[in-house]
Parts: C-alpha cells; structure tokens; sequence
C-alpha cells in the first residue's frame, strides 16, 4: 500500500510569492492534515479537510489557505510569502474521524 | 490549555542500552496518545498509539510505551537500542472529541554511541 506522498519536495520563492504545496493521502483515507514544522517553533497544525471541507484550521493568518479534490486530494497555498513561511510542510492521512494519521515526506519550502 | 512536554531536548545512550523517552501531557480528559519518529529531513513514522485499554503498548522497531494516567505520562522505552534508532523522536495527542489536530512535543533527539 503507498503511503501519503508529497510534492514537491523542496522548493524555493521569493518573498510575497504565492507557493502551492500538493499532497495525495493513502488510498482508502478521507482526511488529510496539514502541519508546520518550523525551525525552533516545532510541529503546528495547519489545516484539516475531510470530505472536501475544512474541518478545523490552526492559528495561521488567513493567507494560509488549502482545498480538498473529491479523490481526496489536498493542495496547500501559501499567500504573500514571508521569510518566516521557509519550513518543512507535512501532509497527513487518516481514514476519517478519530483515526491514526499517517504522514508523507514533507515539502521543505525556503522562502528567500 | 491542551500541551505536551518533553523534558529531554537531547539524548545519548550507547548501542545495546536501555532507553526511556519521557512525555508528559496536560489535558482535561483522557487523550489519545502517540509517539512518532522522524529521521533527518524525512517526515513522521507512528511507532505506537494509544487509545483505551491496556495501559502498556507495543509498537514497531521494538518500542513499547506506558500510559500512566495518575502521572499524566506516556514515557517510550526500548530495551535495547540500536545505531539505527537515532533520529527525533515526538510524543503527541489529540482529543478524543475529534479536532483533527495533533498536539505534538518538542521532540527529544536521540544520539546513539557505537
């Protein structure tokens, strides 16, 4: 069975940029979760969708923003980049309400 | 607040020693619970989690955890470490009444010495 894969792994952008993060979840799984895991700041929990609607976002601007395709895939989009956005962006699958999530590689974003 | 602390930032045990990774969690009820591993620039692995029942559960790689409710903690042991086992290691949980959100540690790397 594939696990949760991401793409693309690393990329690079310019300050006030829009960068777009692809996340594709486990064959079978509803739900996908994004986190932030920022240098010094740790793991932040981003955004959840499940069945192609937003379920609960954390304490990010509103230029953090993300959809669900209906084969449950996700996209994440970071508006007006920052230097502080350069972090490792981790997607997450589960098969649905209170199930263990599963993460893929991440997407190491820099922000110059 | 719902948090999770792990007091050990950095740990170093020499290869075929014992290991105990220390978690404690401050939370209204009972949460789930889970350690995750995570080896440079690579994302997340669940080593085990814990939802309800026994209280002592096994998990891959040779790890076990303890979840003890009168200490709020759910420590991460493994008997005897390998080379392979250094990496970052990161408790979490998440509530019951599903948010979606984990809650995650700072993390404690672990060293091993050969």
């Amino acid at each position: 069975e594939a696990g949760v894969t991401q793409s693309p792994t690393h990329l690079i952008k310019t300050r006030g940029q829009q960068a777009t993060l692809r996340c594709s979840p486990i064959s079978g799984h509803t739900s996908v979760y994004w986190y932030q895991q920022a240098l010094g700041l740790g793991l932040q929990f981003l955004l959840w969708y499940d069945e192609g609607e937003e379920r609960n976002r954390g304490n990010f601007p509103p230029r953090f923003s993300g959809r669900q395709f209906p084969n449950y895939s996700s996209e994440l989009n970071v508006n007006a980049l920052e230097l502080e956005d350069s972090a490792l962006y981790l997607c997450a699958s589960s098969r649905g309400l209170q199930e263990t999530q599963y993460f893929g590689p991440g997407t190491r974003l820099l922000v110059l | 607040a719902q948090s999770v602390t792990q007091p050990d930032i950095h740990i170093t045990v020499s290869e075929g020693a014992s290991l105990e990774l220390r978690c404690n969690y401050s939370y209204g009820a009972t949460p789930y619970l889970f350690w995750y591993v995570q080896s440079p620039g690579q994302g997340l692995q669940l080593l085990l989690k814990y939802f309800s029942g026994d209280t002592l559960v096994q998990g891959i790689k040779g790890f076990e955890a303890e979840f003890k409710r009168s200490q709020s903690s759910f420590n991460l042991r493994k008997p005897s470490v390998h080379w392979s086992d250094a990496a970052e290691y990161f408790c979490a949980v998440a509530s019951p009444v599903d948010t979606g959100k984990l809650i995650f540690g700072q993390g404690t790397t672990l060293q091993v010495k050969p």
